[in-house]
C-alpha cells in the first residue's frame, strides 16, 4: 500500500528564515507532487518531480527528490508572509492507476 | 473555462437525503478525478474516469457513492442516504491525458455538511 507521511504537520517561522519540509513515502513511486492550500481554496500545482536527484526551483520554494530514500523535501529560503498556506506532497504509481496519495499537509505560518 | 469549475461551493443537507455534486473539467482534459477532503486531512482519491468511462473506482467508500461521465466532459457525483461522516469537500480534478507525467489541476471543491 502506498503511504505518505509529511513531518512537521505544523511549522510556524519568522519571515526571513530558512525552513524544509520533509515528504516520505512507504513504496516505489513514479511521480511526486507538491501542492499549495490556502484557506478554503482549492490546491494548486507547484512542482512535479520524476527522478532521482530532480530538484525544481520557484521563487523561494525548492523542492528535490532523493527516489533511493523515498523522501522528498520542500525547502523554503527567507520565508515571507504570503507563503502562509498548508503544503501538500503527494505520489502516484502507475500500477495503481492515476490515483494520488497525499500526506496530511504541513500548515505554515510566516510570522513577520 | 479556464479551470476546473464545481457546484455548488456549499452544499448543506440533512442526514438521508440524496445529493448531486458537479464537476466541470477543463476544456480538452481526458481525465477526470473525485477526491474527498475532511478537515485537517489531505485528499482522499474516490474514482478517476478516462472518459467516458471509471477506470478506477477503488475510493469510492460503499455503494451510496456513484459518478457518472456521461459525455466524457461534465461529472456528478451523487451521494445517497447521505450520513454524516459524508460531510466533507469533495474535489474534483482534471488532466489532460491521464499519462506520465500529467498534473491533476484541482478545482474550488463543494463543502458538504450533514446535519
Amino acid at each position: 500500500e502506498l503511504k505518505v507521511e509529511q513531518n512537521p504537520l505544523f511549522l510556524s517561522m519568522q519571515e526571513g528564515k530558512n525552513y524544509t519540509i520533509y515528504c516520505n513515502y512507504s513504496t516505489t513511486s513514479d511521480r511526486l507532487y507538491w501542492y499549495r492550500q490556502d484557506p478554503g481554496k482549492s490546491l494548486e500545482s507547484l512542482f512535479v518531480l520524476l527522478s532521482n536527484g530532480a530538484v525544481k526551483q520557484e521563487g523561494r520554494l525548492m523542492a528535490s527528490l532523493d527516489t533511493k530514500a523515498r523522501l522528498s523535501t520542500l525547502h523554503i529560503t527567507a520565508a515571507v508572509h504570503d507563503l502562509s498556506a498548508t503544503y501538500f506532497c503527494a505520489v502516484d504509481r502507475l500500477e495503481y492507476g492515476n490515483k494520488l496519495v497525499f500526506g496530511a499537509g504541513t500548515i505554515l505560518r510566516v510570522k513577520s | 473555462g479556464a479551470g476546473v469549475s464545481q457546484t455548488p461551493s456549499n452544499k448543506v443537507t440533512e442526514k438521508g437525503k440524496y445529493v448531486e455534486l458537479r464537476c466541470d473539467p477543463i476544456s480538452g482534459h481526458t481525465a477526470l478525478y473525485w477526491y474527498r477532503q475532511s478537515l485537517g486531512q489531505g485528499p482522499e482519491f474516490l474514482i478517476y474516469f478516462q472518459g467516458t468511462g471509471a477506470a478506477d473506482d477503488s475510493g469510492l467508500p460503499n455503494d451510496r457513492f456513484f459518478a457518472v461521465r456521461p459525455e466524457g466532459s461534465v461529472s456528478t457525483l451523487k451521494i445517497q442516504r447521505t450520513e454524516r461522516g459524508d460531510s466533507a469537500v469533495y474535489l474534483c480534478a482534471s488532466s489532460l491525458t491521464g499519462g506520465s507525467p500529467d498534473t491533476q489541476y484541482f478545482g474550488p471543491g463543494t463543502r458538504l455538511t450533514v446535519l
